[in-house]
């Protein structure tokens, strides 16, 4: 069974203050790992796909990397506006369903 | 925008009423989904859908059932609602089949909050 955790569930930083988010993971056979965004009321928003360990992959902020074990969300000099619950998934080769784990949520402090 | 609709966006219900979450997509994605999201569990799967026609059970299918009549709609009903089904519900579709990496990917609608009392 493919099982998800993230840590810490939560994270204060200063607006400015670098930090990263942790999501590790145990798959038979990774087929995607996936970060999401969530904003309170609303769903999540889709961020990142990596598939393979080494990989990485950059968005304003956001930096998101790939291990045989772990993935990173490190976020630089963060805004106000990057506050949200951030969420990792993973899918394996047997079928398409996502495992999600229970998210980080991060809050920006001006 | 092209995306993922769910009505309502929320309900109050009583316990034992009969109740159809619905979910339509505007992207032609072939499989659909329904996921509940409670706090400290996390989003959990409810049902899917491969393609139309298709539906299979996810982690968590006691007390709902999905149809998919059509490639755009993913109605999910609770036969009989319970207070243990109180949650906030999201569907979410991809092109799942799709051989091109990355195709995969899920999208999510903004969800159902649904209180049953």
């Amino acid at each position: 069974e493919d099982q998800v955790t993230q840590s810490p569930e939560a994270l204060r930083l200063q607006e400015g203050e670098s930090s990263s988010l942790n999501c590790s993971y145990t798959v038979s056979g990774l087929r995607g790992l996936f970060w999401y965004r969530q904003d309170p009321g609303k769903g999540p928003e889709f961020l990142f796909t990596l598939y393979s360990a080494g990989e990485e992959k950059e968005k304003e902020r956001l930096k998101a990397t790939l291990t045989k074990k772990e993935s990173f969300l490190h976020i630089t000099a963060p805004k106000p506006e990057d506050s949200a619950t951030y969420l990792c998934a993973v899918t394996n080769f047997g079928n398409e369903k996502l495992t999600f784990g229970t998210g980080t949520r991060l809050t920006i402090i001006p | 925008i092209a995306g993922i609709t769910q009505a309502p966006t929320s309900q109050i219900l009583a316990a034992g009423r009969r109740m159809t979450l619905r979910c339509t997509q505007d992207m032609r994605h072939n499989a659909m989904y329904w996921y509940r999201q409670d706090l400290g569990l996390g989003l959990r799967l409810i049902h899917y859908s491969n393609t139309a026609g298709t539906t299979g059970k996810g982690e968590v299918p006691d007390g709902y059932s999905v149809s998919r009549a059509n490639t755009d709609d993913f109605p999910l009903t609770l036969a009989s609602a319970v207070p243990s089904q109180t949650s906030v519900y999201f569907c979410a579709s991809s092109d799942w089949g799709n051989r091109r990496r990355g195709d995969f990917t899920q999208h999510f609608g903004d969800g159902t909050r649904l209180s049953i009392l």
